[in-house]
């Protein structure tokens, strides 16, 4: 089926420093997600972006967390500047209809 | 956006039995329910889905059982396998012009032989 790919899969980086996190959603998709999951535990909801705009996002998407795909290509992350509690696991999701389909993650660990 | 409720937070059943897991959601203009599977290391990946019109919808050992008077619906896993063992994530969305797509928590399944 569709694939969502997610690069990288893994990423250390040290505290302070600026990470994007790059996701390649299926080609005809128009609405994007980014989820944030601590250690396997629940799914938090960070951000929803549709036709170029922000849509809706959480307390989570802090102030140092922004979203953009930049001519139709990679849907990203940025983290500036990074903190501690910023390491968790990073999900893409993008959908064209009903039908949402998931990355598989970038692990990302702030050291 | 807490919009989508699942419970409980985890869940441990013998092999054999029926896990039976829950989910609520607050706007009635959500017309569509997937449930989606994810195993450790991978991505939430589709399992199956409802759509508003229908009270139950059956894929297998999979069956959703959906109260759209009471907005609430269920996943219920019969016969449960070890390798069921997994998060579940209950999902709603709805198509007001714009769709809004909400995603549970999750509930953590063990299924142990």
């Amino acid at each position: 089926g569709p694939k969502v790919l997610q690069i990288p899969s893994h990423q250390i980086i040290d505290m302070g420093q600026m990470v994007t996190l790059n996701c390649d959603p299926v080609s005809n998709h128009l609405y994007f997600y980014w989820y944030k999951q601590i250690l396997g535990q629940q799914m938090e909801f960070l951000v929803n972006f549709y036709n170029g705009k922000v849509m809706e996002k959480s307390k989570l998407f802090k102030d140092q967390f922004s979203v953009e795909r930049p001519d139709g290509s990679y849907f990203t992350l940025k983290i500036q500047p990074t903190a501690l509690e910023d390491s968790a696991v990073y999900f893409c999701a993008s959908s064209f209809t009903r039908l949402v389909f998931f990355g598989k993650g970038t692990r990302l660990t702030v050291v | 956006q807490q919009q989508v409720r699942q419970s409980p937070q985890s869940l441990t059943v013998w092999e054999g039995e029926t896990a039976i897991l829950n989910c609520s959601y607050e706007d009635s203009t959500f017309n569509y329910f997937p449930w989606y599977q994810q195993f450790p290391g991978e991505g939430p990946a589709l399992l199956i889905s409802i759509r508003s019109v229908s009270d139950k919808k059956e894929d297998g050992r999979f069956t959703i059982f959906f109260n759209k008077r009471e907005k609430k619906l269920s996943l219920h896993i019969t016969d449960s396998q070890p390798g069921d063992s997994a998060t579940y994530f209950c999902a709603a969305i709805s198509n007001t012009g714009y769709q809004n797509f909400y995603f549970g928590k999750g509930t953590s399944l063990t299924v142990i032989p």
